[in-house]
């Protein structure tokens, strides 16, 4: 069965600090690849998505992740942090049939 | 964007009743929507796939009697959970995708609360 990891449970960082989160998925074949994050209190919204071509993807605020097929992963980046990045941060695979595959997720927290 | 919405945001039942909890796309029509389920400090799990106008697609290990999906109308789909118990408390999901969005692209509801005593 398909997984996604999540290696970073808990991330603490300072505004303007750097911010990698680790994303790793086990499958084979064709995956699109996605980045949610979920605000405190609010729904799951969508930060940025891969499909083809560039494996270096733009996001919404910021935030790129880069696809690397060789190592299966999927990691998410944003240069500076600021203190509404606060939030949880979910990467999932699209296998096929539409369905995602979610990872456990990463609290980040960006002290001001 | 679009728009996803879920009702009711919260319930509490008794153990033994049944508990609806509608999702809706806003703005767009939705043949395929998905109903998951989020654990405390845990992933969402995949619960079922709802496909207008046909039966319900339950992933391994959900039980499809106790979890009713209902998805009468491009914007609407309903998850009954029959004969609730505690262990049935937890925070459900839906998303919807819009087939004309261009990608593969789920759309969230706000989810609900359910908590069973």
């Amino acid at each position: 069965a398909q997984s996604v990891s999540q290696h970073n449970h808990h991330v603490i960082l300072s505004e303007a600090a750097s911010l990698e989160l680790g994303c790793n998925y086990s499958y084979g074949g064709t995956v699109n690849l996605f980045w949610y994050v979920q605000y405190p209190g609010q729904h799951l919204q969508l930060l940025l998505k891969y499909f083809s071509g560039d494996p270096l993807v733009k996001g919404i605020k910021g935030f790129e992740a880069e696809f690397i097929k060789s190592k299966f992963s999927f990691n998410l980046r944003k240069p500076s942090v600021q203190w509404s990045d606060t939030a949880e941060y979910f990467c999932a695979v699209n296998t096929g049939f539409q369905k995602l595959v979610f990872g456990t997720g990463t609290r980040l927290l960006v002290s001001p | 964007g679009a728009v996803v919405s879920q009702h009711p945001s919260r319930v509490i039942c008794k153990s033994g009743t049944s508990v609806k909890i509608e999702c809706r796309s806003l703005d767009f029509q939705a043949t395929t929507m998905f109903w998951y389920r989020q654990f405390p400090k845990q992933s969402l799990m995949l619960m079922a796939t709802s496909n207008e106008g046909s039966k319900a697609t339950y992933e391994q290990g959900v039980e499809k009697d106790k979890f009713l999906i209902n998805h009468a109308s491009l914007t609407l789909s309903t998850l009954t959970v029959t004969s609730a118990h505690p262990e049935d408390s937890s925070f459900y999901i839906c998303s919807a995708r819009d087939p004309y969005s261009g990608g593969d692209e789920q759309y969230f509801g706000p989810g609900t609360r359910l908590t069973v005593t």
